[in-house]
């Protein structure tokens, strides 16, 4: 089974503050993603790499960076952290084969709490 | 451009009834459809997809969905609910090598 491991389960920072999401998959997918889920506005991609050292804009990347220096780990980076980023983070992954249709396969997700 | 509309933010049913959860997409290729199911606390896990075989698609627990082309529907019904089954749906649209689309997603809600 893939599976997607997030190494923070509950966090809470204060504003300013700089925070770390950690993302590992052990199924050498390429594909790695970042999304931010908030009451009523479903998934929204925040960021996502298609190869080591490779890195996309997302929907909303605006306030947060990413790290992919190996394959299975991608880092979610808040520089400053402000409230509302406050909010419940998804890291997920999927392979790049040829025969994908784009499954997604999710970790537990962070919560992070900015006061 | 592909996008997903998920009709109905929240329903509710009762123990043993119809569960039917709808979503329309948009999309200017084929789609790739997914349903995704989010209990609390938890990520999201995979209930079924469709990836142009066979219109309808079992997925697990019980749940499934037909692909309607001439409707832009992909709706997730489930002919008995139980109460083990309240939980967040998401429904989703890709294609291959690119970030999926997802729905705003609906609540259900399994009264006894």
């Amino acid at each position: 089974d893939v599976k997607v491991t997030q190494s923070s389960r509950y966090l809470v920072k204060r504003t300013g503050e700089k925070v770390f999401l950690e993302c590992v998959q052990d199924m050498d997918h390429e594909n790695m993603f970042w999304y931010r889920q908030d009451p009523g506005l479903g998934l929204r991609l925040i960021y996502f790499s298609y190869d080591v050292k490779m890195k996309e804009k997302g929907d909303i990347p605006e306030g947060y960076s990413v790290s992919r220096e190996k394959k299975e780990r991608f880092s979610l980076i808040l520089e400053s952290a402000s409230t509302n980023q406050t909010s419940m983070y998804l890291c997920a992954s999927s392979s790049r084969a040829y025969s994908n249709t784009g499954e997604l396969f999710f970790g537990e997700g962070s919560r992070l709490t900015v006061l | 451009a592909q996008s997903v509309t998920q009709l109905g933010s929240h329903v509710s049913v009762s123990e043993g009834a119809l569960v039917l959860l709808r979503c329309n997409y948009s999309s200017s290729v084929p789609p790739y459809l997914f349903w995704y199911v989010q209990y609390p606390n938890q990520g999201l896990q995979l209930l079924l997809k469709y990836t142009s075989a066979a219109t309808l698609v079992k997925g697990i627990n019980g749940f499934e969905a037909e692909f309607k082309k001439s409707e832009t529907s992909f709706h997730l019904t489930k002919p008995s609910a139980h109460m083990s089954d309240a939980a967040e749906y998401f429904c989703a649209v890709g294609k291959a090598g690119t970030a999926l689309i997802f729905g705003k997603g609906t609540t259900l809600s399994v009264s006894s």
